[in-house]
């Protein structure tokens, strides 16, 4: 059973414009949910967090935002830049604190 | 720099025999935790510590892996009978204790491959 679920595999944007980046989780058990981003060969860096009682959270050019009644959350990056081209994850976290990820999205940003 | 590191960055070895990966965490962190990353997937959980004690361990942790952390400082997973379904990366991250949502911060892993 799935409890992260990151349906688009990927995605591609233009320089300069919106990435939305989308998840849904079914455990009512979370208490946080983590973006992290990948590039290859490296480990997973985390982004930004937003704690179920919140529903926006923004720093710089990432806000995440959080619709517990559709269990469902949202990353998004504006302006898209080259650089952010990369492999993103959502995850979910409760009082055990073990991260649930998704499958990941790969996002590409055309110059 | 005073990131998350692991050794070795790639193992290879046969099937059958027995490998052992090394995390030193964020030397503030005291919660250390260890996940597995196959192609296409999410990390996964398999075990976490909080100083020294192992605080829970995923049901994915066969008996042929363990775990330790003998002082609280850097962890050591070990895979016995290595078999071909072991080949993944295994990311190790760390965080210091506190309330729920604290980051973790992760290593860049160790691919093992196995023959």
């Amino acid at each position: 059973d799935q409890q992260v679920k990151q349906n688009s595999p990927s995605l591609s944007v233009q320089e300069g414009r919106i990435s939305i980046l989308n998840c849904d989780y079914t455990n009512s058990m979370f208490d946080y949910f983590l973006w992290y981003k990948k590039y290859p060969a490296e480990g997973p860096t985390f982004l930004i967090s937003i704690s179920s009682i919140k529903d926006k959270n923004e720093d710089g050019r990432f806000t995440v935002f959080l619709n517990k009644s559709a269990k469902h959350l949202s990353l998004h990056i504006v302006p898209s830049q080259p650089g952010d081209s990369a492999v993103y994850f959502c995850a979910g976290t409760g009082a055990n604190s073990k991260l649930t990820f998704g499958k990941g999205i790969t996002l590409s940003v055309r110059p | 720099d005073t990131g998350v590191s692991q050794d070795p960055r790639h193992k290879i070895t046969k099937r059958g025999q027995n490998v052992t990966f090394r995390c030193d965490p964020i030397s503030e962190h005291n919660r250390l935790y260890w996940y597995r990353q196959t192609l296409g997937q999410g990390p996964e959980f398999l075990t976490y510590f909080q100083n020294e004690a192992q605080l829970e361990k995923s049901r994915l942790l066969s008996d042929r892996f363990s775990a330790e952390r003998p002082k609280g400082s850097f962890s050591t997973l070990e895979i016995q009978r290595t078999e071909q379904g072991d080949s993944a990366m295994y990311l190790c991250a760390s965080s210091t204790y506190g309330e729920t949502g604290q980051p973790q911060h992760f290593g860049d892993g160790t691919r093992l491959s196995i023959l």
